[in-house]
């Protein structure tokens, strides 16, 4: 599949903060998809997006689909203690399998 | 959206033998897949479940190591062929249309002693 960069690998955030994590691609994307990873659990989509330019928010979540079609982002706004976990981001060039990213761990300190 | 469970959802296994692994999806998808996940890592892709068919594999994953079965739209079954402590890992079932979302069900835990 496509490499995904995705960064950072890990963050410490502080509770009440806004935080960004960001997925870069060297192809173009169709669809981003944005899922979270409790322990011991199977990842849970937060967010999906389908046009460049597009902006979709889930609560507290909101996350672009880049104008280029090769990146996205995430923003977590007004953290809290249940954000801890792990966020992949997703993306399907012009078929229907999905390229992850590496993840970033996020740990809140209360 | 869809909600995929697995069974089981932990085995401890020993070298030599083979797991069966089950998904099930609560409604009708046109595509499944099937995925590795080491602790710690990311997600990668073994084959694609095909209903009716043979399953699509990626590079590095085989058929006689990993047959899949998928007779209708809702289940489809992985599994692990004569284990070594080398498969021990999360697989992970997921399904949903081919242009948009994709679920995953909770993972099977595997150990291979």
């Amino acid at each position: 599949g496509q490499q995904l960069n995705q960064s950072p690998q890990s963050m410490f955030i502080q509770e009440g903060e806004d935080v960004s994590m960001n997925c870069t691609s060297s192809s173009i994307f169709n669809t981003w998809l944005w899922y979270k990873q409790d322990p011991g659990e199977g990842p849970v989509l937060l967010i999906a997006l389908y046009k460049a330019g597009e902006l979709t928010s889930n609560g507290r979540l909101t996350a672009q689909f880049g104008i280029t079609r090769k990146d996205s982002f995430l923003n977590i706004s007004a953290s809290i203690p249940s954000d801890v976990g792990i966020y992949f981001c997703a993306g399907r060039p012009n078929d229907y399998k999905l390229s992850f990213g590496a993840g970033t761990t996020v740990t809140v300190r209360a | 959206s869809a909600v995929i469970s697995q069974k089981p959802s932990r085995d401890i296994c020993q070298r030599g033998t083979s797991l069966t692994i089950q998904c099930q999806v609560d409604s009708q998808v046109t595509m499944m897949f099937w995925y590795r996940q080491q602790p710690g890592q990311s997600l990668t892709l073994i084959a694609t479940a095909n209903q009716g068919s043979e399953a699509t594999y990626e590079s590095g994953f085989v058929i006689d190591k990993f047959p899949i079965s998928r007779p209708n739209l809702t289940f489809s079954t992985l599994t692990v062929s004569n284990m070594s402590p080398e498969d021990s890992s999360i697989y992970l079932c997921s399904g949903g249309d081919s242009s948009y979302e994709q679920y995953f069900g909770p993972g099977t835990r595997l150990t291979v002693t």
